[in-house]
């Protein structure tokens, strides 16, 4: 069966520091994979996706990136943090061979100070 | 550019009650994907719909697509407090493209 795992699960960094979130899946070959931000526990806001290993595309101007350098790895990372970084930070697969339904992973919590 | 709306977006009801949430959109959707999100924690899929007019069963939970496949409903019967949570819904438009997430429920169910 497929799992998705990433880590940290809680993260408080200061302003200005740098980030990196990582994700990985297993039990499955060439996911989309996906970087969501869920703010104040409500819809889910698309910063990145990728389809294939070094394929990223950002739905969102920011301040973040994100870079897969393995088929099942996803990073999502950032050189200098901003306050407005904060929130709960959700990677997710769905399968590369058209399939809508969408997998999460536990969550990330960033709380930038 | 697709929009899912949801509502209501916020529902408290005490236990044994029941409660529709609905999922609206002035576009088509080739499937449609019910989760719940506890907090702290990611979204669990709960059921995806394809066909419209379709209805689905998960214990007390009834979810339909609607005829024209714009909209959706997810009817909980007899409500439980291990309902709370946020609920999503989230279409897609053709196989491998993005989903598009509605604004989520927060349902509460008080003992």
């Amino acid at each position: 069966s497929q799992t998705i795992h990433q880590w940290p699960a809680t993260l408080v960094q200061p302003v200005g520091s740098p980030l990196s979130l990582e994700c990985t899946v297993e039990g499955t070959s060439n996911p989309n994979l996906y970087w969501y931000r869920q703010a104040a526990g409500r819809g889910l806001q698309l910063l990145f996706y990728s389809v294939g290993i070094g394929q990223i595309s950002s739905e969102v101007p920011q301040n973040l990136s994100a870079s897969r350098p393995q088929d099942r790895q996803f990073i999502l990372s950032s050189k200098k943090l901003l306050l407005s970084d904060s929130g709960f930070y959700l990677c997710a697969w769905s399968t590369g061979a058209g399939g809508n339904t969408i997998y999460f992973g536990e969550g990330s919590w960033l709380t930038v100070v | 550019t697709q929009l899912l709306e949801q509502s209501p977006q916020f529902l408290s009801i005490q236990e044994g009650e029941n409660l529709t949430v609905y999922c609206n959109s002035s576009s088509v959707f080739s499937s449609l994907q019910w989760y719940r999100q506890e907090p702290g924690e990611g979204p669990v899929l709960l059921v995806t719909v394809v066909t419209g007019g379709e209805v689905k069963k998960l214990k007390r939970l009834t979810f339909q697509f609607g005829d024209a496949r714009k909209d959706s409903s997810l009817h909980i019967t007899a409500a439980q407090p291990g309902d709370t949570g946020l609920y999503l819904c989230a279409g897609g438009a053709n196989a491998g493209n993005m989903l598009t997430f509605g604004g989520g429920t927060r349902l509460m169910v008080k003992p």
